[in-house]
């Protein structure tokens, strides 16, 4: 059974610019979320999606966005990029429910670099 | 809100020795409780979770881990440390109801020495 996968690996971009990440969840998963993970700060959830709708937002600015399609994969855009903003973005999706306590199992991640 | 707490930056251990990771949380309510490990430039691998019942959970790899609600603690054991366990390990927890976010602690790098 295949994983996440998320593209692309590795990133570089300058500040100001946009940048569109993407991410394909588990056959059979159909929630999927996205973390930041930047030096010094851990893991931050960001995103979360489900059935196409975004189910919960963290403390990130609205530069962050995203959506999840029909085939619930998802984009997570990020504009008017800012050095702080150079981390690894992982991806991760699960079984349906916000009662049910399915694990979550994440991609390789994708390397945002900002310069 | 609910968070984790990893209150050692680095454990080393010993080849052959038991391994503890330590983890306390804060949650409203029930807790949904996992860990995960990272590889170096892997995303997180899913070892076990903690959703009721049993206080000693089983997970991959020969780990586990024991939850106390009282200590509100769920620390990740292995009797006996292999090199190839050193990595970076998450706890996380999520609460009963409301969402699906998970709050990870800042990880704890685990050095297995030959």
């Amino acid at each position: 059974e295949a994983g996440v996968t998320q593209s692309p690996t590795h990133l570089i971009k300058t500040r100001g610019q946009q940048v569109t990440l993407r991410c394909s969840p588990i056959s059979g998963h159909t929630s999927v979320y996205w973390y930041q993970q930047a030096l010094g700060l851990g893991l931050q959830f960001l995103l979360w999606y489900d059935e196409g709708e975004e189910r919960n937002r963290g403390n990130f600015p609205p530069r962050f966005s995203g959506r999840q399609f029909p085939n619930y994969s998802s984009e997570l855009n990020v504009n008017a990029l800012e050095l702080e903003d150079s981390a690894l973005y992982l991806c991760a999706s699960s079984l349906a429910g916000d009662r049910a306590p399915y694990e979550q199992y994440f991609g390789p991640g994708t390397r945002l670099t900002v310069t | 809100a609910q968070s984790v707490a990893q209150p050692e930056d680095q454990v080393n251990v010993a080849e052959g020795n038991p391994l503890t990771v330590k983890c306390t949380y804060s949650v409203s309510g029930n807790p949904y409780l996992f860990w995960y490990v990272q590889y170096p430039n892997r995303g997180l691998q899913f070892l076990l979770k903690y959703i009721t019942g049993d206080n000693l959970v089983k997970g991959s790899y020969g780990f586990e881990a024991e939850f106390n609600k009282s200590q509100t603690s769920f620390h990740l054991k292995k009797p006996s440390a292999l090199v190839s366990d050193s990595a970076l390990y998450f706890c996380a927890v999520r609460a009963l109801y409301g969402n699906n976010r998970l709050a990870f602690g800042k990880g704890n790098q685990v050095v297995v020495i030959p």
